[in-house]
C-alpha cells in the first residue's frame, strides 16, 4: 500500500532554530505539494513541483522558507529562522500531473506537526 | 482567477438527517473538481472526484455531480452518521498546471 510518508511527525523547537520537513511521494508520482494548515488560516498551498522543478512557491514566504526537491524520493520544506507563527501543522501531498492519464487526485501525507516556542 | 467558494461551517447535524454542502467554482477550461475529507486528528483523503461534465462521484453514500452550467459541485448524503463528522474541503485543478485550489473546508457535527 504505497503512502506518502513525513518525518519528523512532531518537532517542537525554539524560536530562531532551522527546521527541515522531509517527505518522501509515492513513488512514480511527478507532482509534489506543500501545505501549511492552522486554525486561523485553514489550508494554505505554500509551493509544488512538477518533475522535481518548482512550478509556484507564491504562497511562501520567501524570507525564510525554502522548498525543494534533491531527487525524486524527497522533497524537503525548510525554515531559518523559526518564528513561533509558523507553528501549524505542514502537509506533503503527491499526485501524477496532467496530461499522464491519472485523475490528478492527491495523496496526502499524515503531516508534520510544528511548535515554535 | 480561479477560486473556490464553499459554505462556511460548522454544520451541525442530527444522525440520519440528509446533508448538503454547497461548493461553487470559478475557473477557466475543464478543471477537475474534488472533495476531500479530514477526520480529526488525521491527514486530508480523497473522498470523491469528478473529471467532467455531468460526471457524479460517489463513495461512502456520498455524491457530487460536476455542474458546468452552474459551476458546482455540491456534496450530498442521504443519511448521515456520527462518523461523518469531519472537515469536508471542495477542490479544483487546473490542468495546464497541475495547480491546486481548496475551498476553506466546513466543518460537520453529526449529533447522535
Amino acid at each position: 500500500d504505497a503512502r506518502v510518508t513525513q518525518t519528523p511527525r512532531d518537532k517542537v523547537t525554539e524560536m530562531g532554530q532551522e527546521v527541515t520537513m522531509r517527505c518522501q511521494p509515492i513513488l512514480g508520482h511527478n507532482t509534489v505539494f506543500w501545505y501549511r494548515q492552522t486554525m486561523m488560516q485553514g489550508l494554505e498551498l505554500l509551493a509544488y513541483f512538477r518533475n522535481r522543478a518548482p512550478l509556484d512557491d507564491s504562497g511562501m514566504p520567501k524570507d525564510r522558507f525554502s522548498a525543494e526537491m534533491p531527487d525524486a524520493t524527497l522533497a524537503t520544506l525548510k525554515i531559518q529562522p523559526s518564528e513561533p507563527r509558523d507553528s501549524a501543522v505542514y502537509f506533503c501531498a503527491s499526485g501524477l500531473g496532467s496530461g499522464t492519464g491519472s485523475h490528478n487526485e492527491q495523496f496526502f501525507g499524515p503531516g508534520t506537526r510544528l511548535t515554535v516556542l | 482567477g480561479n477560486s473556490v467558494t464553499q459554505m462556511e461551517g460548522p454544520v451541525t447535524l442530527s444522525e440520519e438527517a440528509f446533508l448538503t454542502i454547497n461548493c461553487t467554482y470559478t475557473a477557466t477550461g475543464y478543471p477537475s473538481l474534488f472533495w476531500y475529507v479530514q477526520y480529526p486528528g488525521e491527514g486530508l483523503q480523497l473522498l470523491l472526484k469528478a473529471t467532467k461534465a455531468d460526471d457524479k462521484g460517489s463513495n461512502k453514500g456520498f455524491e457530487a455531480t460536476y455542474r458546468k452550467e452552474t459551476t458546482s459541485f455540491h456534496l450530498e448524503k442521504g443519511s448521515v452518521q456520527v462518523s461523518d463528522s469531519a472537515v469536508y474541503f471542495c477542490v479544483l485543478r487546473r490542468l495546464r498546471d497541475d495547480k491546486i485550489i481548496f475551498g476553506k473546508g466546513t466543518r460537520l457535527h453529526i449529533l447522535p
